[in-house]
């Protein structure tokens, strides 16, 4: 059975610092690896999605890392802002099957 | 495109009694899935659709039914309302179907309290 850890559970920086999130998985068999953001309150909003064969994605400020062999994704934020407080999820899919980490809550201090 | 809708945003019933959630896509997307958040955990899978007519069963079943009679509507069945079903409920869409850039469209969440 697939299981999804993430750590921290919670995170505080001032702004301005570059942070890691990180996700790790027990079954390497996985389709892709997709990074969300929850506001509180709200949905999810998809970041990034890596396939499982891609090693890293980019958007602005954002760079994914995977790792399946060892069962790791970083989510690497770059310059962080007080609007990048959320709770970010990352979550493995594979054959109908979409298993999440319990999330990192991010605050970023102006 | 409205994307995924749910309805009620919020819903309070008391335990034994039934509600119907609702979805809705308009994306055309042939996959559907009904997820449950609880403090302190993952998104949970409840049921999934493949597509019209097909259905099956997530990692935590149990309590719910779903059904799907049309690409655009997939609405969540609960039975007999228990408090252990108090959650936020999302649903989802998802495309390209089989690929593995298949990406997951949400919807904005329905809370449950059941007392």
């Amino acid at each position: 059975k697939q299981e999804v850890t993430q750590i921290p559970a919670a995170l505080s920086v001032p702004e301005g610092e570059n942070l890691v999130l990180n996700c790790s998985f027990t079954d390497s068999a996985i389709y892709n690896l997709q990074w969300f953001r929850q506001d509180p309150g709200k949905g999810l909003t998809s970041l990034l999605l890596i396939q499982s064969s891609q090693r890293e994605q980019t958007s602005g400020r954002l760079n994914a890392s995977l790792d399946k062999s060892s069962g790791r994704s970083t989510l690497y934020i770059a310059a962080s802002q007080p609007g990048d407080s959320a709770t970010y999820l990352c979550a493995v899919y594979n054959n109908n099957d979409m298993r999440f980490g319990a999330g990192t809550r991010l605050t970023v201090k102006p | 495109n409205a994307g995924v809708t749910q309805t009620p945003k919020f819903q309070v019933l008391k335990t034994g009694q039934s509600m119907t959630l609702q979805c809705a896509q308009d994306m055309n997307h042939e996959y559907m899935s009904w997820y449950r958040q609880d403090p302190g955990m993952g998104l949970r899978l409840i049921h999934y659709s493949v597509g019209a007519g097909i259905t099956d069963q997530g990692e935590v079943p149990n309590g719910y039914n779903v059904s799907r009679s049309t690409t655009e509507d997939f609405p969540l069945r609960l039975l007999s309302a228990a408090p252990s079903q108090t959650s936020v409920y999302f649903c989802a869409s998802s495309w390209p179907r089989g690929s593995p850039q298949e990406t997951q469209y949400f919807g904005p969440g329905t809370r449950l309290l059941v007392l």
